[in-house]
C-alpha cells in the first residue's frame, strides 16, 4: 500500500510566485514526516521534520491529520529551489521509512 | 553529510556481471540502508540493516544482496547484473533516538550494458 503520495511529478512557478508541494499519506497511527530536497545530480538532503516546526530557506509544512497531509510551502519562490522534492514517512521504527515518487519544481526566472 | 561515503561513484558494467556496491558510514549509527532510485519510482527500499550481521528485505530485492560484517561497513551485491538495475544507488543511516530522519550518501550511478 501506497504510504506517501506526492500527486504532482511536475510543477512549475515564476519565482517571486508562491509555491506549495503536495504530500498525503496513509496511516492511522502517529508518523513522523519529512521533507527531502535532491539538487542536480547531489544526494538528498533533509529539508523539514514536522516534529521541529522550522522554517528551512524559507519553506514550511505543516501537519494536518484530518487531512493526513503535509504540504510543502514557500510564500516567494527563488530560481535557487528548483530541485526534486521528497515527502517522507517513519513510522518511528529503523526500519519502516517510505518515500513518496517526488516532484520536480523549476521556477521560472 | 552524516559521515557517509559510496564507492565506487560511478560504474558501468555488462549484464551478468557480478557488483557489488560499498556504503561507509564513520558515526557508528545502527541502521543503515540501499536505495534505488528511478524516475517516477521515486526511493525503494533495496535492503537494511539494523546491526552488524543482522539484514533485511526492502520493497524490491530480487537480484540483490548484501552484507554487514562490520558497523561501518555496508556492501550491496548484484549476483548477476541486469539492464533493469541500471540506477542511482543511495545508501543512508537513520540516526535514531528522538527521530528516524535518514542521511543520505552522495550515490552511485551504475549503468548495465
Amino acid at each position: 500500500a501506497q504510504r506517501v503520495t506526492q500527486p504532482e511529478k511536475l510543477l512549475s512557478v515564476f519565482k517571486g510566485a508562491p509555491v506549495e508541494l503536495k504530500c498525503n499519506y496513509s496511516y492511522s497511527g502517529s508518523p513522523e514526516l519529512f521533507w527531502y530536497v535532491q539538487y542536480s545530480r547531489q544526494r538528498l538532503q533533509l529539508l523539514l521534520r514536522h516534529i521541529s516546526r522550522e522554517s528551512i530557506k524559507g519553506f514550511t509544512a505543516d501537519l494536518n491529520k484530518g487531512e493526513t497531509s503535509f504540504h510543502l510551502k514557500k510564500p516567494f519562490a527563488q530560481e535557487e529551489d528548483s530541485a526534486m522534492y521528497y515527502c517522507a514517512l517513519s513510522l518511528r521504527t529503523g526500519n519502516q521509512f517510505y518515500f513518496g515518487t517526488g516532484t520536480s519544481l523549476t521556477v521560472i526566472p | 553529510d552524516a559521515g557517509i561515503t559510496q564507492s565506487p561513484r560511478h560504474k558501468v558494467t555488462e549484464t551478468g556481471t557480478p557488483v557489488t556496491l560499498r556504503c561507509h558510514q564513520t558515526e557508528n549509527h545502527r541502521y543503515m540502508y540501499w536505495y534505488r532510485q528511478d524516475p517516477g519510482h521515486g526511493l525503494r527500499l533495496i535492503h537494511y540493516s539494523y546491526g552488524v550481521k543482522d539484514t533485511d528485505k526492502g520493497e524490491v530485492s530480487d537480484g540483490y544482496s548484501v552484507s554487514r560484517s562490520k558497523t561501518e561497513d555496508f556492501l550491496l551485491t548484484l549476483e548477476s547484473a541486469t539492464s533493469s538495475q541500471t540506477s542511482v544507488y543511495f545508501c543512508a543511516i537513520s540516526r535514531t533516538g528522538t527521530s528516524y530522519e535518514q542521511y543520505f550518501g552522495p550515490g552511485t550511478r551504475l549503468t548495465v550494458t
